[in-house]
């Protein structure tokens, strides 16, 4: 079983519509979370932390569950510029580092 | 407070040849992570190290394949007698507190084996 796992997609949504990305981990030490984007052939940057109450930033929502080992990333109002692979990151993975998953696929259509 | 940064940015390298590649962290960040990522696939975790020590070297091939961050300048990754397989882009990342906080990564150096 992957340390981290996502669903690689790919999602491909109206702009305007609402999508969700799911995401599992093994490590149940986890301490930090993390969603980042990568724009094609580029570097990941830093989507959002995610806290264990939940948090939100503009169009954007982050949750998790520790009991279930589970993250979520909500976009609401779709954007054209939201095209990317979303990459959730969990940090420890098997050994003190920041773990990244296989990362979800995005295409917003007009 | 530049970012963090990686040269070259393409690197191109026959077979057998040596390849180092540089990774100069964000000021004040003593964590540096290298990740590789080969087409179409997500990025890898090759080794974790602070100043002048190696914290985890899981990811990293056993052979051909060294890192290091030296009290003074950049990190050093370095791939000896490199063959085809090894063309992929190779990600930096900083953090001034190791896996607790988050990671800003440099835009990755692409390399290719002829």
């Amino acid at each position: 079983r992957k340390e981290v796992e996502q669903d690689p997609g790919p999602f491909n949504v109206p702009e305007g519509a609402t999508v969700a990305f799911n995401c599992t981990y093994s490590n149940s030490a986890s301490q930090s979370f993390f969603w980042y984007r990568q724009d094609c052939r580029k570097e990941p940057k830093l989507l959002m932390s995610v806290y264990s109450s939940g948090n939100e930033d503009g169009r954007f929502t982050a949750q998790l569950n520790r009991a279930s080992q589970y993250i979520s990333l909500l976009i609401r109002d779709s954007k054209l510029s939201d095209s990317a692979t979303y990459l959730c990151v969990v940090g420890p993975g098997s050994a003190r580092q920041l773990t990244f998953g296989s990362g979800t696929q995005l295409t917003v259509l007009p | 407070n530049a970012g963090v940064m990686q040269n070259p940015r393409h690197l191109v390298r026959r077979r057998g040849q040596e390849a180092r590649l540089r990774c100069s962290p964000m000021k004040g960040h003593s964590h540096v992570y290298w990740y590789r990522q080969l087409p179409e696939e997500g990025l890898k975790f090759m080794v974790y190290l602070q100043k002048e020590n190696i914290i985890d070297e899981s990811g990293m091939p056993k052979e051909r394949f060294s890192a290091e961050f030296p009290k003074e300048g950049p990190s050093i990754l370095r791939i000896q007698q490199v063959v085809r397989g090894d063309s992929a882009a190779y990600f930096c990342a900083s953090s001034p507190g190791g896996y607790l906080t988050e990671a800003f990564f440099g835009q990755g150096t692409r390399l290719t084996v002829v």
